[in-house]
């Protein structure tokens, strides 16, 4: 089992959808939790850290549950610049971060 | 947010030679930096962790006399791959690790493509 698992894609929404990426990790040591997100052919950037209170940034909501080791991603009013590919990353230890394989969406017109 | 650098963006060479990449963070110090390989529609894979002032810490598989890494000062961390061959071609990207706002963040380089023929 991987340690970090994200939804298998691609997400195809039309402008305007709201969509939800989900993410499990199996180490419950695990610390803290991040959603990068990568273009293609480019380096991943932060789009949001996750507080066990959940966080909102805009049109993204970010949770965290640890109960039940997941984490999620959700998507409001999608714009077209969101196509991306979407990490879901969770730090163990020394900073030390595992990477999910990603989560493709691309928002069509 | 925090920048880093990385140099050379791009580096296409012959299969047999030794090509080195940067990373820098710029507006902070990274006692830690880390290098990911990332191949064509797969996640990024950590190669090694390397921590300022000491050896770099390698990811089981990865080879450290292939893959030499000096993390010389708080600001910048060389990864080396040396004789460098076909298979290697990929996707190279560092992160360097900013302990010093809220929040412990990896902000990544913007890598490097790397083409050996």
């Amino acid at each position: 089992r991987k340690e970090v698992e994200q939804d298998p894609g691609p997400f195809n929404v039309p402008e305007g959808a709201t969509v939800a990426f989900n993410c499990t990790y199996s180490n419950s040591a695990s610390q803290s939790f991040f959603w990068y997100r990568q273009d293609c052919r480019k380096e991943p950037k932060l789009l949001m850290s996750v507080y066990s209170s959940g966080n909102e940034d805009g049109r993204f909501t970010a949770q965290l549950n640890r109960a039940s080791q997941y984490i999620s991603l959700l998507i409001r009013d999608s714009k077209l610049s969101d196509s991306a590919t979407y990490l879901c990353v969770v730090n163990i230890n020394a900073g030390k971060s595992t990477f999910g394989d990603g989560t493709t969406l691309t928002v069509k017109p | 947010g925090a920048v880093v650098s990385q140099h050379p963006s791009r580096v296409i060479c012959k299969s047999g030679t030794s090509v080195k990449i940067e990373c820098r963070s710029l507006d902070f110090q990274a006692t830690t930096m880390f290098w990911y390989r990332q191949f064509p529609k797969q996640s990024l894979m950590l190669m090694a962790t390397s921590n300022e002032g000491s050896k770099a810490t390698y990811e089981q598989g990865v080879e450290k006399d292939k893959f030499l890494i000096n993390h010389a000062s708080l600001t910048l961390s060389t990864l080396t791959v040396t004789s460098a061959h076909p298979e290697d071609s990929s996707f190279y990207i560092c992160s360097a690790r900013d302990r010093g706002g809220m929040r412990d963040t990896q902000y990544f380089g913007p890598g490097t493509r790397l083409t050996v023929l």
